[in-house]
């Protein structure tokens, strides 16, 4: 099973800040890593897929990097509405693996 | 506009049986793989199951096989998850996600809303 480690597990940030969230997978996953944001009471909502591209309708505040074991999403100028608990989750193994979640609070 | 929406959640006792069901609608429901992903309470997500578009194939989690059965009925745009044996650790809430159109190796793009499953004596 491919393990996806993601740091840090909780960021308090303020409006405006530059966030940056990393994944770590146990071994190479080429870029079939993806990003998911989850506020509470929700479901989760597909942010990034493939490590890069940006799904349909999403801010074009939030960006995905990476390829190999290591991946980042990046959010420029964090908003309010910005806190959630963010996923990434490989599929290029079996079982498809996410990792434990970082939880973001806006100060 | 895609809509996933989850039904037959609710408190089992241990040993016992539940079946969910998801209500897609809004895209071409036969094209698609589809999954159940979990969330216990307080806790990360966990996917559960996939079954390709014409239920050739399926794969389930270490942790729930033998013990759950996915199937879907494409005339009726709906996607079932049969559990049986359950146990607490069992308890979550239990999402249905589309997949991709070719492979099981792609994102969740869609996710319904989700129906909590208790199991509790």
């Amino acid at each position: 099973e491919i393990v996806l480690t993601q740091s840090p597990d909780f960021q308090s940030v303020t409006p405006k800040e530059k966030v940056t969230i990393t994944c770590r997978a146990s071994q190479s996953i080429g870029s079939s890593l993806h990003w998911y944001q989850q506020k509470p009471d929700q479901s989760p909502k597909l942010l990034i897929k493939y490590a890069s591209q940006s799904f349909s309708g999403v801010p074009s505040r939030f960006s995905g990097s990476g390829s190999g074991t290591d991946f980042t999403l990046t959010i420029n100028s964090l908003e309010a509405e910005d806190a959630a608990t963010y996923y990434c989750h490989q599929s290029v193994g079996l079982p498809s693996t996410f990792g434990q979640g970082t939880k973001l609070e806006i100060k | 506009q895609v809509q996933l929406v989850e039904s037959g959640g609710g408190l089992v006792k241990p040993g016992g049986s539940l079946r969910l069901s998801c209500a897609a609608s809004g895209f071409t429901f036969s094209d698609y793989y589809m999954s159940w992903i979990r969330q216990a309470p307080g806790k990360g997500l966990e996917w559960v199951s996939y079954i390709s578009s014409s239920s050739s194939y399926t794969n389930f989690a270490d942790s729930v096989k033998g013990r759950i059965t996915i199937s879907r009925d494409n005339a009726k745009n709906s996607l079932y998850l049969q559990m049986n044996s359950l146990r607490a650790e069992d308890t979550a809430v239990y999402y249905c996600a589309r997949g991709g159109t070719y492979s099981s190796s792609t994102n969740f793009d869609y996710w319904g809303q989700g129906t909590l499953v208790t199991v509790s004596s």
